[in-house]
């Protein structure tokens, strides 16, 4: 079954301090990999997918098939970032369901 | 453009009774799914659909059903509500297979 693994369950980092969110999946197949954001007291909202490839609000994130990964890195936290990340996988060729991790809560100090 | 709206944004229920969460989205999109949002737990799929009369079981179905009869609405019932269902939902809608999902605000509803 696939599985999709946060290990972190809070982040804390320093403005300015590189960032860097784990997720790693199991999942036998070719997956889709995004990256969900919830700001506090705001709905979830789509942060990153691997076959994109962008670059959203300074943040990157590259698929790693050898190490079943999609970490989420940003070089220069800002407050501005302090939320809940989530990491979901959806099967190719599926109904497109999202499996999400439990989620990483970023809080960056000033 | 209102996207996916859900209704109402928050609920107290006692055990026992039933009420449906609404939701609606104004994007033509085919996909909807219903999540519950536990701490810790991440989130959770309970149902979803993949077009008007099309509905199936996600993760966590029991406790709940679904109905698919318009493609703009896909309404969660809870038959009888237990403490066990006191959750954040959120409704994701989304327009074809493996594409992004548009969340909703969530509906916060507590079973006492």
């Amino acid at each position: 079954a696939q599985r999709v693994t946060q290990p972190e369950k809070l982040l804390s980092v320093f403005k300015g301090a590189p960032v860097e969110l784990k997720c790693n999946y199991s999942y036998s197949g070719s997956p889709e990999l995004f990256w969900y954001v919830q700001y506090s007291r705001q709905r979830l909202q789509l942060l990153l997918r691997h076959i994109s490839r962008e670059s959203i609000k300074g943040f990157t994130a590259d698929l790693n098939k050898g190490e079943t990964s999609f970490h989420l890195k940003k070089p220069f936290a800002q407050e501005e970032d302090s939320a809940m990340y989530y990491c979901a996988l959806s099967e190719r060729g599926s109904q497109g369901n999202l499996i999400f991790g439990k989620g990483t809560k970023l809080s960056v100090k000033p | 453009n209102a996207g996916v709206t859900q209704t109402p944004k928050f609920q107290v229920l006692k055990t026992g009774q039933s009420m449906t969460l609404q939701c609606a989205q104004d994007m033509n999109h085919e996909y909807m799914s219903w999540y519950r949002q536990d701490p810790g737990m991440g989130l959770r799929l309970i149902h979803y659909s993949v077009g008007a009369g099309i509905t199936d079981q996600g993760e966590v179905p029991n406790g709940y059903n679904v109905s698919r009869s318009t493609t703009e609405d896909f309404p969660l019932r809870l038959l009888s509500a237990a403490p066990s269902q006191t959750s954040v939902y959120f409704c994701a809608s989304s327009s074809k297979l493996n594409q992004p999902q548009h969340f909703g605000d969530g509906t916060r509803l507590s079973i006492l």
